[in-house]
């Protein structure tokens, strides 16, 4: 596609329940990234995906979060029983190398997910 | 750990002014590279302009320019020429080149107004 697309734009679900967050990063883009940004912060760093492995997930706050990345193309991040607390917006990117500089990230317009 | 603050929560300009957005960071290395991204209501985190801590040339792009300090370690975004489109949350990020890292570390931002 033309750009990075994440599904669902937006994620309502009741506390302790499971959800899945699709992104579909650009053709070709070996590098995948997932980031939270909670209300009035800044996106924080999950996990970076090179290929079909993850490279990083220092960022994953606990063992609820889980993401694949089977094929080095769609990835899905993968919250276990929900808490309120995990309510955010999802940003996913992908760059064709891995590097920040010189392949820059290029952002999806995210998953927002209410936890009620 | 690596930090970036924005002072500023909420900037205004009038259109076709110029106005510059302030940033500072906390790192203990001497590799590393700044970006600063434009987040407008679609979500979508949008490169604006970006600079390697070793080269002394502040970077410019159109209308978009930055003054790097890195004794003082402060990077700060100058906008000229502002237009009604420029209206967003700006972010300034961090990258440590050490590590093979590629997290972003991201400001808390500041939201940008444009007054006709």
């Amino acid at each position: 596609g033309a750009g990075v697309s994440q599904t669902p734009s937006n994620k309502v679900t009741e506390k302790g329940k499971y959800v899945e967050l699709r992104c579909d990063p650009i053709s070709g883009h070996t590098a995948l990234y997932w980031y939270r940004q909670s209300l009035g912060q800044g996106p924080e760093f999950l996990i970076y995906f090179q290929g079909t492995g993850a490279a990083d997930d220092s960022g994953l706050p606990n063992d609820r979060f889980f993401a694949v990345r089977p094929e080095g193309s769609v990835s899905t991040l993968k919250i276990q029983r929900t808490e309120r607390g995990d309510s955010a917006v999802y940003l996913c990117a992908s760059s064709l190398e891995g590097s920040s500089y010189n392949s820059p990230l290029h952002f999806g317009n995210g998953t927002r997910l209410t936890v009620t | 750990a690596q930090t970036v603050t924005q002072s500023q929560p909420e900037m205004s300009v009038q259109e076709a002014e110029t106005v510059t957005l302030s940033c500072t960071y906390d790192t203990s290395e001497s590799d590393y590279y700044l970006f600063w991204y434009k987040q407008p209501p679609s979500r979508q985190m949008i490169l604006v302009i970006r600079q390697e801590a070793y080269k002394q040339q502040n970077a410019t792009e159109n209308r978009f320019s930055v003054n790097f300090q890195k004794a003082a370690k402060s990077f700060s975004l100058k906008i000229s020429d502002s237009q009604l489109g420029d209206a967003a949350m700006y972010f300034c990020a961090y990258r440590n080149l050490l590590g093979g890292s590629e997290k972003l570390v991201f400001g808390k931002g500041t939201k940008l107004t444009v007054n006709p």
